[in-house]
């Protein structure tokens, strides 16, 4: 169980275009998921906070604009990278948090990744 | 907010013997604490975590250990095998479930 997935895996795109992303939980529902950027031989790097049926959170640094996210329902969130430019090639990362138990701390578990390349 | 540091950053180990990665954080408010290993070109996939309330948690080769007091916790892999080479994070939570990351950890099981 707890499986996370991503779609699609790996996308090129011409600079300037918009590029969206889609997370899926496929075996729980998941009222939060997040989204990471991780570069090469780096650390992952937490983007936002998509909560179903409200606005997501951004981390500090993180353009709301360029970096539109929806949490459509309980299974889905996207994240649409707009007017891609080639600093935006990175690897994106999203995760779901499954409730585990009424109280303490929920799972976090990840999906496979897309890998953007803007040219 | 929360600063996690993890080390070593590159650690080799002959296959069979075990390998150790500790993590220490700041935020004392931190109550749970995955592991997760990373393959090139995929997702972090959990493998263990363990929660404030336990200083150990064992799942056959793979342990972990947790001080809270020092507030430093730490990943033990036994029995290396060629298919645990990857990077490991470590990383523990902040507020509403957000999760802050060590640098990762490589590790190479030479056969």
């Amino acid at each position: 169980g707890a499986v996370v997935s991503q779609h699609p895996s790996r996308v090129i795109c011409k600079s300037g275009t918009s590029v969206k992303i889609e997370c899926r939980s496929l075996d729980f529902q998941a009222t939060t998921m997040f989204w990471y950027r991780q570069f090469p031989k780096q650390s992952l790097m937490l983007m936002a906070t998509s909560n179903e049926g409200s606005k997501a959170t951004y981390e500090q640094g993180v353009e709301k604009d360029k970096f539109l996210i929806n949490h459509a329902s309980l299974t889905l969130s996207t994240l649409t990278v707009t007017s891609a430019h080639p600093e935006d090639s990175s690897f994106y990362i999203c995760s779901a948090v499954q409730r585990t138990s009424t109280s303490g701390t929920d799972t976090q578990y990840f999906g496979p990744g897309t890998r953007l390349t803007v040219l | 907010g929360e600063n996690v540091e993890q080390h070593p950053s590159t650690l080799s180990v002959q296959e069979g013997d075990s390998a150790v990665i500790k993590c220490t954080y700041s935020d004392s408010a931190s109550n749970y604490f995955p592991w997760y290993k990373q393959e090139l070109g995929k997702g972090p996939q959990l493998i263990i975590d363990i929660r404030s309330n336990v200083g150990e948690k064992k799942d056959q080769r793979i342990a972990v250990t947790l001080n809270k007091t020092a507030k430093h916790f730490s990943l033990h892999i036994t029995e290396t095998q060629p298919e645990d080479s990857a990077v490991y994070f470590c990383a523990a939570t902040y507020g509403n479930n957000r999760l802050a990351f060590g640098k990762g950890n490589q590790v190479v099981v030479i056969p």
